[in-house]
């Protein structure tokens, strides 16, 4: 079960660079959400998409973009990298799991750890 | 204020011993609240979550919610060193859809 997938899991990128980062979930849910981690500040919604063909923004939107692909895909983009968005980057998945229930449970990818220099 | 705050520890409990995490939140009306544990490195992971007044208990854990005082609170009985972690609360805040709002974390650190 692979479960949420993100990708990379680590990135070095020059201020003004432009990156995106990759999520993608097999569970077929149809919430998606970008959170950052930052120390001591516990995670942040950049974004989130609750169903395909739908993005909203979170906490912290400034400075990223956000592409709901398809029911399984949701990417987050940074057109010009500053060094205040040096962080680890979860992307997050929630909805129907087997069984019919919804908790209402995030599932998080392994994280990517992202530095601007 | 924060929406949804905890204290940042770290909390130091020696083995064997009760751990006591707390956070509290701004919304009155939060629907479901959440636990995470978090290793150093690694994504959060659910431990539980609860949506009644009341305690749940799994296992070594047990989460309280008291909504009128509006706060929620994990216990872990037991203590193990492999119960450090940060442990994030995360709440559903009214009108937030599907979304949760995650507290700063505690850290707990258990020694043998």
């Amino acid at each position: 079960n692979a479960g949420v997938t993100q990708t990379p899991k680590f990135q070095v990128l020059k201020t003004g660079q432009s990156m995106t980062l990759q999520c993608a979930q097999d569970m077929n849910h149809n919430s998606m959400y970008w959170y950052r981690q930052d120390p001591g500040m516990g995670l942040r919604l950049i974004y989130y998409s609750a169903s395909e063909g739908t993005t909203d923004k979170g906490e912290v939107p400034n400075g990223y973009n956000v592409s709901r692909l398809n029911k399984r895909e949701f990417s987050l983009r940074l057109e010009s990298a500053a060094p205040s968005q040096t962080s680890v980057y979860f992307c997050a998945s929630s909805g129907v799991i087997t069984g019919g229930v919804n908790t209402g449970e995030l599932f998080f990818g392994e994280g990517s750890r992202l530095t601007v220099l | 204020q924060k929406e949804v705050e905890q204290n940042s520890g770290p909390l130091s409990v020696p083995e064997g011993a009760i751990a006591s995490l707390n956070c509290t939140y701004s919304d009155r009306g939060s629907q479901s609240f959440f636990w995470y544990r978090q290793y150093s490195g690694k994504s959060p992971e659910l431990i539980m979550f609860i949506y009644s007044n009341g305690d749940k208990e799994d296992g070594r854990f047990t989460a309280q919610l008291n909504k009128a005082s509006q706060y929620v609170s994990l216990l872990i009985r037991d203590s193990q060193p492999s119960d450090s972690a940060t442990y994030l609360c995360a709440v559903n805040l009214h009108n937030a859809g599907n979304m949760l709002t995650f507290g700063g974390g505690t850290r707990l650190m258990v020694k043998p």
